[in-house]
Order: C-alpha cells, then sequence, then structure tokens
C-alpha cells in the first residue's frame, strides 16, 4: 500500500505559468481534499470530492480548479499562477464505507514557488 | 462559519505531561480530530472523539466536551520525538461527509 502519493514534490513556477498537481490514493476512499498550507497558519481548503466525477469548493478555492475522473486520482489545477500561490499543498483522502473511517490521510506534500 | 482556536505555541519538559487545548465554534458538528505535523512533514492521525469524554491510546489522551465546544489533548512521559504541531480539526456536514476544518495548530516543543 503506497497510501497517497503527490507529484511533483517540489516545483518552482513564474507568474503567469500554469501546472497540475497530481494526486493518487490506493485506498479505496471515497472523498478526496485539496489543502495549502502556509507558514504559521493550519490547513486550509482548497476543493474536495465527495466521489469519482464530484467536486466541490472549499474555503479558498480562487485561481484553482479540479477534477477526479477516476476515483483514486485527484488534480489540482493552477491556470495561471501568482506568488500568492506559493505554498505547501497537500493532498488527502478519508473514508471508507467498510472500513467506516473518517480521518484524513495525506499526502508528502508539493512545495511550491511562485516567482 | 466555523472558528477553531488552539494555543500558538508550547513548551514542555522531556518525561512531563502537557495539554493542548482546542476550542470551536461550528455548525453541523459531527467529531474532532487531532493530528501531529512534523516540521517539513504532513499531518499524521492521532484520534478522533465523536461523543464526549476521554479516549486513550497510549500516551495520548483526547478529550471532548460537546456542550462546551472544548477538546484537549494529553501527552504524557513526553519524548524528545512529541517536538511537532498538534492540529485541531473539526468535521462539519451530513453524517457521512469527510469536510473538515482545521485550527492554525500548537506548536510543541520538548526539551531535555
Amino acid at each position: 500500500n503506497a497510501g497517497v502519493t503527490q507529484t511533483p514534490k517540489f516545483r518552482v513556477l513564474k507568474t503567469g505559468q500554469s501546472m497540475t498537481l497530481l494526486c493518487a490514493q490506493d485506498m479505496n476512499h471515497e472523498y478526496m481534499y485539496w489543502y495549502r498550507q502556509d507558514p504559521g497558519m493550519g490547513l486550509r481548503l482548497i476543493h474536495y470530492s465527495v466521489g469519482e466525477g464530484t467536486t466541490a469548493k472549499g474555503e479558498v478555492p480562487d485561481g484553482y480548479n479540479v477534477s477526479r475522473l477516476k476515483k483514486q486520482n485527484f488534480l489540482l489545477g493552477l491556470e495561471s499562477a501568482a506568488p500568492s500561490q506559493t505554498s505547501v499543498y497537500f493532498c488527502a483522502s478519508s473514508y471508507s464505507e467498510f472500513a467506516g473511517e473518517y480521518e484524513q490521510y495525506f499526502g508528502p506534500g508539493t512545495r511550491l514557488t511562485v516567482t | 462559519g466555523q472558528n477553531i482556536d488552539q494555543p500558538t505555541e508550547m513548551t514542555a519538559t522531556e518525561g512531563a505531561i502537557v495539554q493542548i487545548n482546542c476550542t470551536y465554534q461550528t455548525s453541523g458538528f459531527n467529531g474532532l480530530f487531532w493530528y501531529q505535523q512534523h516540521a517539513g512533514e504532513a499531518p499524521t492521525f492521532l484520534s478522533y472523539n465523536v461523543l464526549d469524554g476521554l479516549e486513550e491510546k497510549g500516551r495520548f489522551s483526547s478529550f471532548l466536551s460537546r456542550s462546551k465546544g472544548y477538546s484537549y489533548l494529553l501527552l504524557k512521559e513526553l519524548q524528545m520525538k512529541d517536538s511537532a504541531s498538534y492540529l485541531c480539526a473539526v468535521r462539519v456536514g451530513d453524517t457521512n461527509a469527510g469536510k473538515s476544518t482545521f485550527g492554525d495548530g500548537t506548536t510543541l516543543t520538548v526539551k531535555p
């Protein structure tokens, strides 16, 4: 079991460039999430998904888009990167109907710098 | 809206006991999590309380009072490796919903 994996681990972008962060989980979890974490702050929810083909906005969705075409994958896109999007991005997944667990399992994070 | 408060920083001595408090004001409460996050790493799950009372798991215990909007994480026999940030998170929404709101975290430093 790899758990939750994220690609890439590090990335430097120039203002206006675009990129996609990939998250994959092999725990058959229904829910997946994208968070950003800035220094001295907690995790802020960007977007989340409660199942394949569904997405919803979190606290800070502006400037990001997501897609969940397959249950195991959750993609986060930045169409036109801005310096304010410099952050550490964490993907997480939770809830298996069979296990009845609600805690979230996190990926290792992607450190993104926008110059 | 959701509001979660935790102390920003705490310091304790190796071998001692420390209590990290969390207060919350949320709508649609469905449980409270504690996560541990070492510097530069991802958060990892510690405990989950949905009913009032104390849940014990080895050196760590977590308490919940829903009527007071209050929880604490108790760490006993502190070790140097317990130096980390501790995140309180409240699960909100429908019964099977997984969405959680996180506090800003409490950075615990354990000194020899």
